[in-house]
Protein backbone atom coordinates (compact mmCIF):
# COMPACT_ATOMS: atom_id res chain seq x y z
CA UNK A 1 0.00 0.00 0.00
CA UNK A 2 1.22 3.35 -1.12
CA UNK A 3 1.70 5.80 2.19
CA UNK A 4 2.92 8.44 3.81
CA UNK A 5 4.16 8.07 7.10
CA UNK A 6 4.44 10.37 10.05
CA UNK A 7 6.45 9.92 13.75
CA UNK A 8 5.28 10.75 16.29
CA UNK A 9 1.41 11.52 15.36
CA UNK A 10 1.14 13.58 18.61
CA UNK A 11 4.19 15.19 20.86
CA UNK A 12 4.23 17.61 23.83
CA UNK A 13 7.29 19.42 25.13
CA UNK A 14 9.00 22.31 25.92
CA UNK A 15 10.73 25.13 25.01
CA UNK A 16 14.01 24.49 23.77
CA UNK A 17 14.29 20.65 24.00
CA UNK A 18 15.57 19.37 20.48
CA UNK A 19 13.35 17.42 18.50
CA UNK A 20 12.87 15.57 15.11
CA UNK A 21 9.40 14.18 13.16
CA UNK A 22 10.32 11.89 10.72
CA UNK A 23 8.77 11.39 7.47
CA UNK A 24 8.95 8.38 5.46
CA UNK A 25 7.19 7.15 1.86
CA UNK A 26 7.38 3.72 -0.04
CA UNK A 27 6.40 5.26 -3.07
CA UNK A 28 9.71 5.96 -4.70
CA UNK A 29 8.71 9.68 -4.99
CA UNK A 30 11.09 12.85 -5.50
CA UNK A 31 9.64 15.27 -4.41
CA UNK A 32 9.04 15.69 -0.73
CA UNK A 33 8.19 18.64 1.54
CA UNK A 34 6.81 20.04 4.99
CA UNK A 35 3.84 21.99 5.83
CA UNK A 36 2.28 23.54 8.87
CA UNK A 37 -1.11 24.34 9.26
CA UNK A 38 -2.39 27.13 11.61
CA UNK A 39 -6.23 28.00 12.00
CA UNK A 40 -6.55 31.20 9.48
CA UNK A 41 -3.76 30.64 7.42
CA UNK A 42 -4.28 26.89 5.72
CA UNK A 43 -0.96 24.79 4.64
CA UNK A 44 2.21 26.55 4.50
CA UNK A 45 5.26 25.22 3.01
CA UNK A 46 8.50 24.77 5.63
CA UNK A 47 10.83 23.43 3.63
CA UNK A 48 11.09 21.36 0.45
CA UNK A 49 13.39 18.48 -1.29
CA UNK A 50 13.48 17.96 -5.26
CA UNK A 51 15.59 14.54 -4.62
CA UNK A 52 18.48 13.20 -2.24
CA UNK A 53 20.74 15.81 -0.88
CA UNK A 54 18.95 18.36 -2.35
CA UNK A 55 16.76 20.88 -0.38
CA UNK A 56 15.16 24.14 0.01
CA UNK A 57 13.34 26.40 1.81
CA UNK A 58 9.82 27.23 1.64
CA UNK A 59 7.66 30.08 3.22
CA UNK A 60 8.16 29.52 6.54
CA UNK A 61 11.50 27.84 7.66
CA UNK A 62 13.09 29.66 10.42
CA UNK A 63 12.98 27.77 13.13
CA UNK A 64 13.40 24.44 10.98
CA UNK A 65 15.81 22.27 9.57
CA UNK A 66 15.78 19.29 7.16
CA UNK A 67 17.99 16.85 5.55
CA UNK A 68 17.22 14.34 3.09
CA UNK A 69 20.40 11.87 3.19
CA UNK A 70 17.81 8.84 1.18
CA UNK A 71 14.86 8.97 -0.78
CA UNK A 72 12.26 7.81 1.41
CA UNK A 73 13.32 9.78 4.33
CA UNK A 74 12.93 13.47 4.92
CA UNK A 75 13.10 14.39 8.77
CA UNK A 76 12.19 17.95 10.25
CA UNK A 77 14.18 18.58 13.08
CA UNK A 78 13.67 21.76 15.18
CA UNK A 79 17.03 22.54 17.08
CA UNK A 80 15.25 24.84 19.75
CA UNK A 81 11.40 24.65 19.31
CA UNK A 82 9.61 27.66 20.90
CA UNK A 83 5.93 28.33 21.59
CA UNK A 84 5.02 29.81 17.84
CA UNK A 85 6.14 26.26 16.60
CA UNK A 86 2.94 24.83 18.47
CA UNK A 87 0.69 23.61 15.01
CA UNK A 88 -0.02 20.54 12.89
CA UNK A 89 2.66 19.16 10.20
CA UNK A 90 2.47 17.75 7.28
CA UNK A 91 4.82 15.81 5.52
CA UNK A 92 3.84 15.26 1.47
CA UNK A 93 5.35 14.21 -1.48
CA UNK A 94 4.62 13.44 -5.36
CA UNK A 95 6.15 11.87 -8.14
CA UNK A 96 8.42 14.33 -9.38
CA UNK A 97 8.78 18.09 -10.49
CA UNK A 98 6.25 17.77 -12.91
CA UNK A 99 3.19 20.39 -12.82
CA UNK A 100 0.32 17.79 -13.05
CA UNK A 101 1.07 15.34 -10.67
CA UNK A 102 -0.98 14.75 -6.94
CA UNK A 103 0.74 15.47 -3.84
CA UNK A 104 0.20 12.95 -1.18
CA UNK A 105 0.10 13.95 2.24
CA UNK A 106 0.89 11.96 5.89
CA UNK A 107 -1.42 11.70 8.66
CA UNK A 108 0.36 15.20 10.55
CA UNK A 109 2.19 15.53 13.46
CA UNK A 110 0.35 17.61 16.01
CA UNK A 111 3.36 19.44 17.74
CA UNK A 112 2.99 21.43 21.58
CA UNK A 113 5.59 23.22 22.58
CA UNK A 114 5.13 24.69 25.67
CA UNK B 1 3.12 35.33 -6.99
CA UNK B 2 0.34 32.95 -7.18
CA UNK B 3 -2.71 32.85 -4.41
CA UNK B 4 -5.76 30.91 -3.86
CA UNK B 5 -8.93 32.64 -1.27
CA UNK B 6 -11.05 30.72 -0.15
CA UNK B 7 -13.96 33.63 1.12
CA UNK B 8 -15.56 31.34 3.64
CA UNK B 9 -14.74 29.57 6.82
CA UNK B 10 -17.79 27.71 6.76
CA UNK B 11 -20.63 26.55 4.64
CA UNK B 12 -23.78 24.83 6.20
CA UNK B 13 -26.02 22.40 4.00
CA UNK B 14 -28.51 20.24 4.71
CA UNK B 15 -28.14 16.13 3.88
CA UNK B 16 -29.78 16.17 0.30
CA UNK B 17 -29.39 19.80 -0.47
CA UNK B 18 -26.43 20.73 -3.12
CA UNK B 19 -23.62 22.10 -1.83
CA UNK B 20 -20.71 24.29 -2.86
CA UNK B 21 -17.63 25.48 -1.56
CA UNK B 22 -15.66 28.81 -3.52
CA UNK B 23 -12.29 29.31 -4.86
CA UNK B 24 -10.88 31.83 -6.53
CA UNK B 25 -7.19 32.23 -7.93
CA UNK B 26 -4.83 34.64 -8.91
CA UNK B 27 -1.45 33.49 -11.12
CA UNK B 28 0.28 34.59 -13.98
CA UNK B 29 -0.31 31.80 -16.56
CA UNK B 30 -2.56 29.18 -17.04
CA UNK B 31 -3.09 27.18 -13.35
CA UNK B 32 -2.98 24.23 -12.11
CA UNK B 33 -5.73 23.96 -9.72
CA UNK B 34 -6.75 21.37 -7.02
CA UNK B 35 -9.34 20.53 -4.24
CA UNK B 36 -8.44 18.28 -1.28
CA UNK B 37 -10.21 17.22 1.64
CA UNK B 38 -9.14 16.87 5.52
CA UNK B 39 -11.09 14.49 7.74
CA UNK B 40 -10.90 15.29 11.31
CA UNK B 41 -7.29 13.65 12.40
CA UNK B 42 -6.18 12.92 9.27
CA UNK B 43 -3.74 14.09 6.29
CA UNK B 44 -5.21 15.90 3.32
CA UNK B 45 -6.73 13.76 0.69
CA UNK B 46 -6.45 14.48 -3.19
CA UNK B 47 -10.12 14.94 -4.49
CA UNK B 48 -9.82 16.40 -7.76
CA UNK B 49 -7.49 18.77 -10.43
CA UNK B 50 -8.01 20.95 -13.34
CA UNK B 51 -4.66 20.87 -15.47
CA UNK B 52 -6.25 21.65 -18.88
CA UNK B 53 -9.78 20.63 -21.05
CA UNK B 54 -13.02 20.06 -20.34
CA UNK B 55 -13.74 23.20 -17.43
CA UNK B 56 -15.91 20.84 -15.33
CA UNK B 57 -13.89 17.89 -13.56
CA UNK B 58 -14.91 14.65 -11.33
CA UNK B 59 -13.50 14.06 -8.93
CA UNK B 60 -13.78 11.47 -5.80
CA UNK B 61 -16.96 11.06 -3.71
CA UNK B 62 -19.58 12.57 -6.36
CA UNK B 63 -17.86 15.85 -6.33
CA UNK B 64 -17.13 18.26 -9.22
CA UNK B 65 -15.51 21.62 -9.37
CA UNK B 66 -15.90 23.89 -12.23
CA UNK B 67 -12.97 25.78 -13.90
CA UNK B 68 -13.88 29.03 -14.77
CA UNK B 69 -11.37 31.20 -16.48
CA UNK B 70 -12.95 34.56 -16.29
CA UNK B 71 -14.05 34.53 -13.37
CA UNK B 72 -10.73 33.02 -12.00
CA UNK B 73 -13.03 30.69 -10.39
CA UNK B 74 -12.73 27.08 -9.59
CA UNK B 75 -15.48 26.10 -7.50
CA UNK B 76 -16.23 22.86 -5.26
CA UNK B 77 -19.66 20.70 -5.99
CA UNK B 78 -21.84 18.47 -4.80
CA UNK B 79 -25.56 17.49 -5.95
CA UNK B 80 -26.59 16.09 -2.94
CA UNK B 81 -24.47 16.50 -0.18
CA UNK B 82 -23.72 13.62 2.79
CA UNK B 83 -23.56 13.95 6.25
CA UNK B 84 -20.26 12.25 5.76
CA UNK B 85 -18.80 14.96 3.25
CA UNK B 86 -18.86 17.55 6.39
CA UNK B 87 -14.61 18.09 6.80
CA UNK B 88 -12.55 20.97 5.83
CA UNK B 89 -11.54 21.81 2.30
CA UNK B 90 -8.67 23.41 0.72
CA UNK B 91 -8.31 24.82 -2.38
CA UNK B 92 -4.53 24.91 -4.02
CA UNK B 93 -3.10 26.36 -6.91
CA UNK B 94 0.25 25.93 -8.54
CA UNK B 95 1.45 28.11 -11.23
CA UNK B 96 3.00 25.93 -14.04
CA UNK B 97 5.26 29.36 -15.43
CA UNK B 98 7.12 28.62 -12.67
CA UNK B 99 8.90 25.34 -14.09
CA UNK B 100 12.34 26.81 -14.45
CA UNK B 101 12.61 27.32 -11.25
CA UNK B 102 13.45 24.40 -10.74
CA UNK B 103 10.36 22.89 -8.62
CA UNK B 104 6.39 24.15 -8.81
CA UNK B 105 4.99 24.80 -5.35
CA UNK B 106 1.35 24.12 -4.68
CA UNK B 107 -0.35 27.58 -2.81
CA UNK B 108 -3.28 26.16 -0.68
CA UNK B 109 -6.71 28.19 0.42
CA UNK B 110 -7.09 28.73 4.13
CA UNK B 111 -9.64 26.13 4.21
CA UNK B 112 -13.50 26.05 3.86
CA UNK B 113 -15.04 23.74 6.69
CA UNK B 114 -18.10 22.33 5.78
CA UNK B 115 -21.01 21.27 7.71
CA UNK B 116 -23.83 18.68 6.64
CA UNK B 117 -26.63 18.39 8.72
CA UNK B 118 -28.74 15.63 8.67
Amino acid sequence: EAQVTQNPRYLITVTGKKLTVTCSQNMNHEYMSWYRQDPGLGLRQIYYSMNVEVTDKGDVPEGYKVSRKEKRNFPLILESPSPNQTSLYFCATRTSLGGTDTQYFGPGTRLTVL
Amino acid sequence: AQSVAQPEDQVNVAEGNPLTVKCTYSVSGNPYLFWYVQYPNRGLQFLLKYITGDNLVKGSYGFEAEFNKSQTSFHLKKPSALVSDSALYFCAVRDPSRRNTGFQKLVFGTGTRLLVSP
